[in-house]
């Protein structure tokens, strides 16, 4: 059985930093593409970074770019997001997804419970 | 703003079908392939169609999407209560390097 299980969430004050983890189990980790989709109170989904499972290349949105660092331990069976710089726009729920293959995102086929980030002072 | 359009909010008799559209352009939807979420009150998003109209073991053939040029569709038919819940479209972005959502459509079953 799939399982992914975020972690690290919390509050913080605007201009800290936090990292996100997401333990996975169940698939072969390292042979797919993983992403971190949040969503703010009341609004949509945003998906905010993505991880190959082969190349391990990354991809950002615009809003986070040179703020946040995606990366993964494929010994681990783990998933990071290192959030810097943080703003109070970046208040969400974050969840961890796995694509249905190495390069795919889109393809969201299991997803974590998610972890709320709250950043205020 | 979301670079996918959405309708807001759509509504339908339970057993009666409704089509959510999907609206974008030729950088996203016109040259990769659409996936459909559902997110239940209080649940993580789960994918409902992928690769424009495929769907996932378990999900059950009232679900069905479509793409046509730059905008895609999911249809839902014999809509029960249960079904209540928000959609998203999503698709890559060949400009933007990333992953784009709707703006995501709340279903009403009356």
């Amino acid at each position: 059985e799939v399982q992914l299980l975020e972690s690290g969430g919390g509050l913080v004050q605007p201009g800290g930093s936090l990292r996100l983890s997401c333990a996975a189990s169940g698939f072969t980790f390292s042979s797919y593409a993983m992403s971190w989709v949040r969503q703010a109170p009341g609004k949509g989904l945003e998906w905010v970074s993505g991880v190959r499972g082969s190349d391990t290349r990354t991809y950002y949105a615009d809003s986070v770019k040179g703020r946040f660092t995606i990366s993964r331990d494929n010994s681990k069976n783990t998933l990071y997001l290192q959030m810097n710089s943080l703003r109070a726009e970046d208040t969400a729920v974050y969840y961890c997804a796995k694509g249905d293959g190495a390069g795919r995102f889109n393809e969201a086929d299991y997803w974590g419970q998610g972890t709320l980030v709250t950043v205020s002072s | 703003q979301s670079v996918l359009t959405q309708p807001p909010s759509v509504s339908a008799a339970p057993g009666q079908k409704v089509t959510i559209s999907c609206s974008g352009s030729s950088s996203n939807i016109g040259n990769n392939y659409v996936s459909w979420y559902q997110q239940l009150p209080g649940t993580a998003p789960k994918l409902l169609i992928y690769d424009n109209n495929k769907r996932p073991s378990g999900i059950p053939d009232r679900f069905s999407g479509s793409k046509s040029g730059t905008s895609a569709s999911l249809g839902i038919t014999g809509l029960q209560t249960g079904d209540e819940a928000d959609y998203y479209c999503g698709t890559w972005d060949s400009s933007l390097s990333a992953v784009l959502f709707g703006g995501g459509t709340k279903l009403t079953v009356l």
